[in-house]
């Protein structure tokens, strides 16, 4: 079946430095790609998606490039900040049918002043 | 103005007893979907509707049975709550075509006692 494996946390980072969260995934057919980000006490809320090999999403300073020679989705971002502490999800859906969510267990990032 | 919502954030409640939560959404979807997360933060998918018929139903106990009334409103009922039933119930909704995005509530932390 469908699947998504993250790296596992925390990533704890000070302030200012390199993220990189890996992220790769199994699938029947060609997926979409998401990134979502639960900040403490709220939802999941959509941070990026790609839907094609080779498409690059981006939001907030934080990017991940559909790869599917590695079958890989890495989310990425330059210089993190304190605000940006949450739990970031991976997940896949299927190019057709109706879009449910396979989703990664989830990595948590703790970025300290 | 919330675009997915949930009622009540928090439900602690005894074993044997019976509770339901509700969600609506105002964003025009015709999908919705109840997810449960545990303590781990694993999301796993339990139900799904498109325009008020179920289209997925995943290996829930029998206990748990949604409705929608309407394609706005989808309501999750348990019976004969256990310990097991602990966790984080968020609903979501999308427009039901491969890659939509989900857009979720911010969930209902049920604690069975």
């Amino acid at each position: 079946g469908d699947s998504v494996t993250q790296m596992e946390g925390p990533v704890t980072l000070s302030e200012e430095a390199f993220l990189t969260i890996n992220c790769t995934y199994t699938a029947t057919g060609y997926p979409s790609l998401f990134w979502y980000v639960q900040y403490p006490g709220e939802g999941l809320q959509l941070l990026l998606k790609a839907t094609k090999a080779d498409d690059k999403g981006s939001n907030k300073g934080f990017e991940a490039t559909y790869r599917k020679e590695t079958t890989s989705f890495h989310l990425e971002k330059g210089s993190v900040q304190v605000s940006d502490s949450a739990v970031y999800f991976c997940a896949l859906t299927l190019n057709s049918g109706y879009s449910t969510l396979t989703f990664g267990k989830g990595t948590m990032l703790l970025v300290s002043p | 103005d919330t675009a997915v919502s949930q009622t009540p954030k928090y439900l602690v409640t005894q074993m044997g007893n019976d509770k339901s939560i509700k969600c609506e959404q105002n964003l025009g979807h015709d999908t919705m979907y109840w997810y449960k997360q545990d303590s781990k933060k694993f999301l796993k998918i339990m139900f799904s509707y498109n325009n008020k018929e179920l289209i997925i139903n995943e290996t829930v106990p029998n206990r748990f049975s949604p409705k929608s009334p309407d394609k706005a409103h989808l309501n999750l009922h348990i019976n004969s709550l256990e310990l097991g039933d602990s966790a984080v119930y968020f609903c979501a909704s999308s427009r039901g075509t491969a890659n939509s995005p989900l857009h979720f509530g911010n969930g209902t932390r049920l604690t069975v006692t």
